[in-house]
């Protein structure tokens, strides 16, 4: 069956913009995970989401930061006001609970 | 807190010899622990995991990782190296009850011909 994708595949935007990075789990998946991959600080935890609530918001790195998650299915991760060090990889996963995380292939964004 | 910690950053074998990649773990309660491989411009991939069955656990392209708790460690290895197992590991616990990941920094595996 279908993986996880995520869109873009490459998102390059200016400084101070405001991006959206989307992410369309498993079919049937229930929880969603959001990480971010940089050369500095390795793989990180973001939010995780169980259906539409998100009871673990303790990765995101600030409050320009912001995730949502409709229909217990798609998710998008919003950066607002971007700046250069959110230049990153952006990885999502989901899974049924206490399961496998299965990944997507992630969104490269670039801050220029 | 839970933590992991992957011994070297780099790790190079010839074709043909044994990989062994290490990750030590720090966990207050019986963790989950995780291999995942990626590949260039790929997510990750699962190798194998260990849940509080097996101690030794059989995960794909012929890898296995050896769960130890008195030493805390949960490495990984492979016989014989492939010129295709050249990439990224990570190893990683799950955590808490929202089964995050904490990962490792990352071992790099190049295999020479």
């Amino acid at each position: 069956g279908a993986g996880v994708s995520q869109s873009p595949s490459n998102k390059v935007t200016e400084k101070g913009k405001d991006v959206e990075l989307r992410c369309d789990p498993i079919s049937g998946h229930t929880a969603l995970y959001w990480y971010r991959q940089s050369l500095g600080q390795g793989l990180e935890f973001l939010i995780y989401f169980q259906g539409n609530s998100a009871p673990d918001k303790s990765g995101l790195p600030s409050d320009r930061f912001s995730a949502e998650r409709t229909g217990g299915s798609v998710s998008t991760l919003t950066i607002q006001r971007t700046q250069q060090e959110d230049s990153a990889v952006y990885l999502c996963a989901s899974t049924e609970p206490a399961d496998t995380q299965y990944f997507g292939p992630g969104t490269r964004l670039t801050v220029l | 807190a839970q933590s992991v910690t992957q011994l070297g950053s780099h790790v190079s074998v010839s074709e043909g010899a044994l990989v062994l990649l290490r990750c030590n773990y720090s966990s207050s309660v019986p963790p989950y622990l995780f291999w995942y491989v990626q590949y260039p411009n790929q997510g990750l991939q699962l190798l194998l995991k260990y849940t509080s069955a097996a101690t030794l656990v059989k995960g794909i392209n012929g890898f296995e990782a050896e769960f130890k708790k008195s030493e805390t460690s949960f490495h990984l290895t492979k016989p014989s190296a492939h010129m295709s197992d050249a990439a990224e590991y990570f190893c990683a616990v799950s955590s808490g009850n929202t089964g995050k990941l904490i990962f490792g920094q990352g071992t790099t595996l190049q295999v020479k011909p």
